[in-house]
Formats: C-alpha cells, sequence, structure tokens
C-alpha cells in the first residue's frame, strides 16, 4: 500500500458545527503532515507530527486541533470555523521529518458556511 | 531567507507542443528538488525528485533537469496531452532544521486541443 489515504473527499459545515478530517497511511511512514491549501496558491504546512508527538504548529488558530492516534492515522478536529477557512486540506507522509519519500493525499475540500 | 520562485506563473500550449517550465530557488542548506504535478481539487503527485549530485531526471514525458551551481531547475514536458493541464509546483528541501520543505508558487499550464 503507496497511499495516503483522506476522508471525507468533501465537506460542507456550519460555523457552529464540530467535524473531523481523517488521514490514514500503511506505508510504515513516522512523519505526518497537514497542510491549507487555498486556490492558485502553494499548501500551506498546518501541523507536523513525527513518531506520534507534535513537533511543528505552525502557529494554527486553536479551532483546528490535530491528533495522532497511532502510527498509521492522523486527525484534524474542526470547530466554530470562520468562512475563510474554506480550502483543500491535504494530508502527507514521509519516511521520517527528512525530506525523502513524501507522499500527499488527495485532500478534503472543505466549505464551511 | 529560502525562497522557491517559478515561472512563468501560467501558460496556455497547444496539444502536442512542448513546454519548459523554471524553478529558481535561494534555499540553503539545500536537500533535494522535487517536482509536483497537482490537478485542480486533488493532492500533488510527484514527478521527479534530484539530489546535490543529479542533473537530469527523466518520468515519462517529463524531463526535469537541475543546475546546483545555478539554484536553478527546470521541468520539460514533451509532446504535451490534455491531461497534462495542471498546476506544476517545485518544493526543495533544506537540510537544516527539524523541517524544511518549501513549495514554489506554482506553473498552471492548460493545454489546449
Amino acid at each position: 500500500d503507496t497511499e495516503v489515504t483522506q476522508t471525507p473527499k468533501h465537506l460542507v459545515m456550519g460555523m457552529t458545527n464540530k467535524k473531523s478530517l481523517k488521514c490514514e497511511q500503511h506505508m510504515g511512514h513516522r512523519a505526518m503532515y497537514w497542510y491549507k491549501q487555498k486556490a492558485k496558491k502553494p499548501p500551506e504546512l498546518m501541523f507536523v507530527y513525527s513518531y506520534e508527538k507534535l513537533s511543528i504548529n505552525e502557529s494554527v488558530p486553536s479551532r483546528f486541533s490535530p491528533e495522532c492516534p497511532n502510527s498509521s492515522l492522523l486527525n484534524l478536529h474542526l470547530h466554530a470555523l470562520q468562512p475563510e477557512d474554506s480550502a483543500l486540506y491535504l494530508c502527507a507522509s514521509s519516511p521520517n521529518t527528512g525530506g525523502y519519500g513524501y507522499t500527499f493525499g488527495s485532500g478534503t475540500r472543505l466549505t464551511v458556511v | 531567507k529560502n525562497q522557491v520562485e517559478q515561472s512563468p506563473q501560467s501558460l496556455i500550449i497547444l496539444e502536442g507542443k512542448n513546454c519548459t517550465l523554471q524553478c529558481n530557488y535561494t534555499v540553503s542548506p539545500f536537500s533535494n528538488l522535487r517536482w509536483y504535478k497537482q490537478d485542480t481539487g486533488r493532492g500533488p503527485v510527484s514527478l521527479t525528485i534530484m539530489t546535490f549530485s543529479e542533473n537530469t531526471k527523466s518520468n515519462g514525458r517529463y524531463t526535469a533537469t537541475l543546475d546546483a551551481d545555478t539554484k536553478q531547475s527546470s521541468l520539460h514536458i514533451t509532446a504535451s496531452q490534455l491531461s497534462d493541464s495542471a498546476s506544476y509546483i517545485c518544493v526543495v528541501t533544506s537540510t537544516s532544521g527539524t523541517y524544511k520543505y518549501i513549495f514554489g508558487t506554482g506553473t498552471r499550464l492548460k493545454v489546449l486541443a
């Protein structure tokens, strides 16, 4: 299995809702990432997990809450989002944080109404 | 400051024609450089990865070059197809720090029939 699987593919949520994005990989990778991508812009790093521990938080608002329950799974919990949070959310993984073997998921298209 | 700049910002070509995309970087110390293809609303897919000692890397109709002295890379697409319409993103990895994965702003390619 050489894929990073993200669910759901699309999500529409209200500003008072609580939802979660899920990311799964079975490549034995020990680094996992969340990115946010707005239209026509490159991905922006949000969080990095290394060996199930949060190693980087790029000053992301607390309405985004990451969780890494085990080495294969990465969640992003969403609460009280704003319309400007609408974007494509990408998950990626790599064997470690060294910059090789980087694989992206297909993303979750999030719309906040 | 570590930066990756791509040109042109957008490009329109006719099916069957060749094209070349450019990537200039100021990232130091350098580890590797990747070219990704990203279809609209999908995650980036890796096309090539090159380290300091590699000058050329091919993947089917895609050929990437790297000049580590001038800190420039190019992606050449031969005999373009409609399915090549996408954004092409250059990403440079640095060896310093916990995580240094620096995205370029991308080139949006449109191939017309």
